[in-house]
């Protein structure tokens, strides 16, 4: 399976909103809620920031957003931040039983 | 609070083996699903598999069926992931990660990392 198409980087200034986007294959992203985003920074684990979609762990904060429409999902960063500037990864469940993640996307903040 | 505390960096040679080991704290580790992720240096992250810790039953990804295995010591709430027959592109960082309340659908937790060097 191939990895899941994302931006290889996007960026913004503080105080803008970005949207990263994720796309795949009815097979992967367009057949099962099961999209998740991780934030990475360097030399760091990754950390959940989006689960199913559109859901939130503890602990995150209310600026990051994820949705989905047919094959693409995509993850919304409001209120740009310093902090934020980091690789972002998405995963979805797939067809195959698997988690296929994408081939991240360097954020970085003006 | 969750933790997942991997074993040590690692250098091997071509053809070798190597094990590494993750230790879960501060949760029943009978509950969620461990999967285990790599990524290369500068590159991005590769699902490996997983394996269901109460049942023992694994599955991995098509690419690594033949050279990896999983296992868990539920005593000591422990996971393992070997590989075999490495190859200089198996260099990377490894990591374990915690299945989510779904078990196979994402991930919510992660190991530190290990970092498997293969040269010879």
């Amino acid at each position: 399976q191939s990895a899941l198409t994302q931006p290889a980087s996007v960026s913004g200034s503080p105080g803008q909103s970005i949207t990263i986007s994720c796309t795949g294959t009815s097979s992967d992203v367009g057949g099962y809620d099961y999209v998740s985003w991780y934030q990475q920074h360097p030399g760091k684990a990754p950390k959940l920031m989006i689960y199913a979609v559109n859901n939130r762990p503890s602990g995150v904060s209310n600026r990051f957003s994820g949705s989905k429409s047919g094959n693409t999902a995509s993850l919304t960063v409001s209120g740009l931040q310093a902090e934020d500037e980091a690789d972002y990864y998405c995963t979805s469940y797939t067809s195959s039983s698997t988690l296929l993640f994408g081939g991240g996307t360097q954020l970085t903040v003006l | 609070q969750v933790q997942l505390v991997q074993s040590g960096a690692e250098v091997k040679k071509p053809g070798a083996s190597v094990k590494v080991s993750c230790k879960a704290s501060a949760y029943t580790f009978t509950a969620y699903y461990m999967h285990w992720v790599r990524q290369a240096p500068g590159q991005g992250l590769e699902w490996m598999g997983r394996i269901n810790p109460n049942s023992g039953d694994t599955y991995s990804a098509q690419k690594f069926q033949d050279r990896v295995t999983m296992t868990r010591d539920t005593s000591i709430s422990a996971a393992y992931m070997e590989l075999s027959s490495l190859r200089s592109d198996d260099t990377a960082v490894y990591y374990c990660a915690r299945g989510g309340a779904s078990g196979t659908t994402f991930i919510d937790y992660w190991g530190q990392g290990t970092l498997v060097t293969v040269s010879s």
